[in-house]
C-alpha cells in the first residue's frame, strides 16, 4: 500500500518563474492538505482540498493555487516565484482523520 | 487564528534520561493535538496524539499530557535512546479538520550516548 507520494523530490527555479508540485495521496484518502516548511521552522498550512474544491486556506497569497483531481491527487502551483518561496513543500492526506505526510518537494528559488 | 508556541527550541539529554517538550496554544476551539517526529531530510511522522476529552495518553516510552484550562500540552519521552534524536513538532487543530493544523516551530532533541 503506497503512502503519500510527491514529485519531484527536488526542484530549482528562477525568480519570477512558475512551478507545479504534485501529490498522490495514500490509497483510499480523499482529503489533501499542503504545507510549506521553511528551514528550521514548523510546517505552515497553505490550503486543503476535498471533493476537488479548496476547503480551507491559510495565510498565503493568491500566487499559491491548487487543484484536486477526481482520483484525489493534487497539484500545488506557485506563480511569480520569490526567493522566499524556497522551502520544503509537504503534502498530507487523510480519510476522516489522521494525516499522513509525504516526503516533500524541496524547492529552491535562485 | 491559532498560535502555537513550543519550548525549548533545542534539548540535549543523556541516553536513558527523560525529555520533556512543552507547547501552548491560543484557540480554545482546538481539540486535537498531535506530535510529529521529523528526522533529517525525512517526512514528519505522527508519533502520538491526544484529544481534548483526555488528559493523558501513553504509548510505551512516549506520553502526552493536556491541560485544556491552561491551554498547554506536553510530550514526555522516558528512557531516551540515540535514535530518539530528531526534531519534534507539536500541532493543534480541531478534530474535524486535523488537516488544517497549526504547528510549533519544533524542538531539536539530541540524545547523547
Amino acid at each position: 500500500d503506497a503512502g503519500v507520494t510527491q514529485s519531484p523530490t527536488h526542484l530549482i527555479k528562477t525568480r519570477g518563474q512558475q512551478v507545479t508540485l504534485r501529490c498522490s495521496p495514500k490509497s483510499g484518502h480523499d482529503t489533501v492538505s499542503w504545507y510549506q516548511q521553511a528551514l528550521g521552522q514548523g510546517p505552515q498550512f497553505i490550503f486543503q482540498y476535498y471533493e476537488e474544491e479548496e476547503r480551507q486556506r491559510g495565510n498565503f497569497p493568491d500566487r499559491f493555487s491548487g487543484h484536486q483531481f477526481p482520483n484525489y491527487s493534487s497539484e500545488l502551483n506557485v506563480n511569480a516565484l520569490l526567493l522566499g518561496d524556497s522551502a520544503l513543500y509537504l503534502c498530507a492526506s487523510s480519510l476522516a482523520g489522521g494525516y499522513t505526510f509525504g516526503s516533500g518537494t524541496r524547492l529552491t528559488v535562485v | 487564528g491559532e498560535n502555537v508556541e513550543q519550548h525549548p527550541s533545542t534539548l540535549s539529554v543523556q541516553e536513558g534520561d527523560s525529555a520533556v517538550i512543552k507547547c501552548t496554544y491560543s484557540d480554545s476551539a482546538s481539540n486535537y493535538f498531535p506530535w510529529y517526529k521529523q528526522e533529517l531530510g525525512k517526512r514528519p511522522q505522527l508519533i502520538i496524539d491526544i484529544r481534548s476529552n483526555v488528559g493523558e495518553k501513553k504509548d510505551q516510552r512516549i506520553a502526552v499530557t493536556l491541560n485544556k484550562t491552561a491551554k498547554h500540552f506536553s510530550l514526555h519521552i522516558t528512557e531516551t535512546q540515540p535514535e530518539d534524536s530528531a526534531v519534534y513538532f507539536c500541532a493543534a487543530s480541531t478534530e474535524t479538520n486535523a488537516g488544517k493544523s497549526t504547528f510549533g516551530d519544533g524542538t531539536t532533541l539530541t540524545v547523547k550516548p
